[in-house]
């Protein structure tokens, strides 16, 4: 298995409040991506980074944010959680146009 | 923009049989693709992966094809067993920075 971690895995959180999500690899690969998983809309990308401090948008990114300050570490930040973010989030990484790989996953619970 | 269709949703086969999963695409500017399967629960595991100058690629039982021309790729599972009981998803890459768009999935269960 690819060497990424996601944490927390599983994280309940109230209405208004901030969530910072972290990806962690040991891989040393360029891309890193956020997705979030939900029923009925599949997996959408949410944003990625090509490069330690280069970042861009994907197709779901309002009331998200990314930084990524290390090539290891890519974080994903709900400035106000609401309650359409509640879905499962999916970290992954790659070399460019080559394989992508997952983390595990973290679910989130907005209440 | 991109859009992808797996047809059947679900499937539900009897241990043994050889089966297809389609996957089929709007947008034949793409370059790679690749299969997962998920567990339920779990996160997506890699199964296969076509790069665009190729046609197909092939894994033990696992076998898909790439038809750009058509606007469609099948995963092929041979001797299907239980443990193949997962969602599979096919996705392809287009543009720059390698990403995916996603298809909406096919639910496999093969019973005993």
């Amino acid at each position: 298995d690819a060497g990424i971690t996601q944490s927390p895995r599983h994280k309940v959180t109230e209405t208004g409040t901030p969530v910072t999500l972290r990806c962690h690899q040991t891989e040393n690969h360029r891309y890193m991506y956020w997705y979030r998983q939900d029923p009925g809309h599949g997996l959408r990308l949410i944003h990625y980074s090509y490069g330690v401090k280069d970042t861009d948008k994907g197709e779901v990114s309002d009331g998200y944010s990314v930084s990524r300050s290390k090539t290891e570490d890519f974080l994903l930040t709900l400035e106000s959680a609401t309650s359409s973010q509640t879905s499962v989030y999916f970290c992954a990484i790659s070399q460019g146009m080559y394989e992508q790989y997952f983390g595990p996953g973290t679910r989130l619970t907005v209440t | 923009k991109q859009e992808v269709t797996q047809i059947p949703a679900a499937l539900s086969v009897p241990e043994g049989e050889n089966l297809v999963l389609n996957c089929s695409f709007t947008d034949s500017a793409i370059y790679n693709l690749q299969w997962f399967r998920q567990d339920p629960g779990k996160g997506l595991t890699s199964l296969l992966l076509i790069q665009s100058s190729q046609r197909e690629q092939t894994s033990g039982r696992l076998n898909a094809s790439l038809d750009k021309s058509s606007g469609r790729s099948t995963l092929y599972i041979a001797a299907s067993q239980p443990g193949d009981s997962a969602t599979y998803l096919c996705a392809f890459y287009t543009g720059t920075a390698s990403k995916l768009t996603f298809g909406t999935g096919t639910r496999l269960q093969v019973t005993l």
